[in-house]
């Protein structure tokens, strides 16, 4: 089933620390894969997203994330923190063969604190 | 620029009663989409609609019923609330499903006593 898993759900962080978040999907073909972000009492907002091309994408606030086609994994990167990034990041993915759906994962809630 | 509009934020509902969630977007997008959030559950695809007139289901369909009339407009309602479906509902839109990357509205949360 096309699927995606993110593997840390609740990361805790001083300001300045670095940050990687995993996301893996499941095999089911050629991807487009994003990274959403949600602020506490906010809706979902656009991170970044890849499409094609060069597997290091950068995104707002800092952050970036890498496609590593072999390891089925997009994780997300920031080199160091700030308080205000305190929220919950979503890893979602679709498929060619089925792009009508986002599939997103079950989240990881990131705490900063100063 | 309104974008994604749901109404309404908020709702208490008693078991059995029904009610309708509105999603209105004002980008001109084909396809709109109903997500439930729930706690270390992310996101799960309700319905979802990819033109006016159209509506297919998606991940946790039961208990829901959708309709696209206008291209605007996206309504989500629920026929007999449970308890089940206490949770927060957003909608989203997007151009395509060629992964455009979807707007999202600010959420309904809605508790079923």
């Amino acid at each position: 089933a096309q699927s995606v898993s993110q593997h840390n759900h609740h990361v805790i962080l001083s300001e300045a620390a670095s940050l990687e978040l995993g996301c893996n999907y499941s095999y089911g073909g050629t991807v487009n894969l994003f990274w959403y972000v949600q602020y506490p009492g906010q809706h979902l907002q656009l991170l970044l997203k890849y499409f094609s091309g060069d597997p290091l994408v950068k995104g707002i606030k800092g952050f970036e994330a890498e496609f590593i086609k072999s390891k089925f994994s997009f994780n997300l990167r920031k080199p160091s923190v700030q308080w205000s990034d305190t929220a919950e990041y979503f890893c979602a993915v679709t498929y060619s063969n089925n792009t009508d759906k986002l599939i997103f994962g079950t989240g990881t809630r990131l705490q900063v604190f100063p | 620029n309104a974008g994604v509009t749901q109404t309404p934020k908020f709702r208490v509902l008693k078991t059995g009663q029904s009610m309708t969630l509105l999603c209105a977007q004002d980008m001109n997008h084909e396809y709109m989409y109903w997500y439930r959030q729930d706690p270390g559950m992310g996101l799960r695809l309700i319905h979802y609609s990819v033109g006016e007139g159209t509506t297919a289901k998606g991940e946790v369909p039961d208990g829901y019923n959708v309709s696209r009339l206008k291209k605007q407009n996206f309504l989500l309602g629920l026929e007999s609330a449970a308890p089940s479906q206490t949770s927060v509902y957003f909608c989203a839109s997007s151009y395509g499903g060629l992964g455009y990357g979807y707007t999202f509205g600010s959420g309904t949360r809605l508790t079923v006593v």
